[in-house]
């Protein structure tokens, strides 16, 4: 079974703090994901990664950067955590030859910015 | 508009009842997957689907490509099928972005 773990499961940060949200998945998928989740607007891509070192901005970038540095990990960095960007955050993987887009999930990290 | 619709957004039922989640897409896609996502955050995926139809227990998947609709059926419902239901599309020419519903809250009461 693909296990996707994330960091943590809930986090409470305040504004202006740099904040880490890691990724690992033990596939060998080459696609990892970045998803933000909020009311209303369902799943939102934040950033993309295909390959190591790789990366592709999705829908909303802005106040995210990634890094990938081994294939299986994928970590979000909030510069600085700002209020909105109080929201459920969802990684996923998937492999690239697939063809059929299915991705796997990991429990996702709530993270509240005070 | 957004490329993927879901309707409804809210849906309340009672035990035992035959249920229907909706999905219109206006793009054209390689695959649409149904999704379902517990309280608590993850997400499981329930069916990928191309054409026709697909089932598994007491859920059932279809789609119309020509007329880009899919339906999430539920047949006898029951409290544990309470969750939210996201549809997702594989949109023509794209490798592995999908693009996906706002979801569809279901509860279902004894």
């Amino acid at each position: 079974d693909v296990k996707v773990t994330q960091s943590s499961r809930y986090l409470v940060k305040r504004t202006g703090e740099k904040v880490f949200l890691e990724c690992v998945q033990d596939m060998d998928h080459e696609n990892m994901f970045w998803y933000r989740q909020d009311p209303g607007l369902g799943l939102r891509l934040i950033y993309f990664s295909y390959d190591v070192k790789m990366k592709e901005k999705g829908d909303i970038p802005e106040g995210y950067s990634v890094s990938r540095e081994k294939k299986e990990r994928f970590s979000l960095i909030l510069e600085s955590a700002s209020t909105n960007q109080t929201s459920m955050y969802l990684c996923a993987s998937s492999l690239w030859r697939q063809g059929t887009g299915t991705q796997y999930f990991g429990p996702g990290t709530r993270l509240l910015v005070l | 508009k957004n490329e993927v619709e879901q309707s409804p957004q809210n849906l309340t039922a009672q035990e035992g009842e035959f249920i229907t989640i909706n999905c219109s897409y206006s793009v054209g896609i390689s695959a649409l997957h149904w999704l379902q996502q517990h309280p608590g955050g993850g997400i499981v995926s329930l069916f990928m689907l191309s054409s026709g139809k697909k089932k598994h227990g007491r859920l059932i998947a279809t789609i119309n490509i020509q007329e880009k609709h899919s339906s999430l059926h539920i047949t006898a419902s029951h409290p544990r099928d309470s969750a939210v239901y996201i549809c997702a599309v594989l949109n023509t020419g794209t490798a592995s972005k999908l693009t996906f519903g706002t979801g569809t809250r279901l509860q279902v009461t004894l």
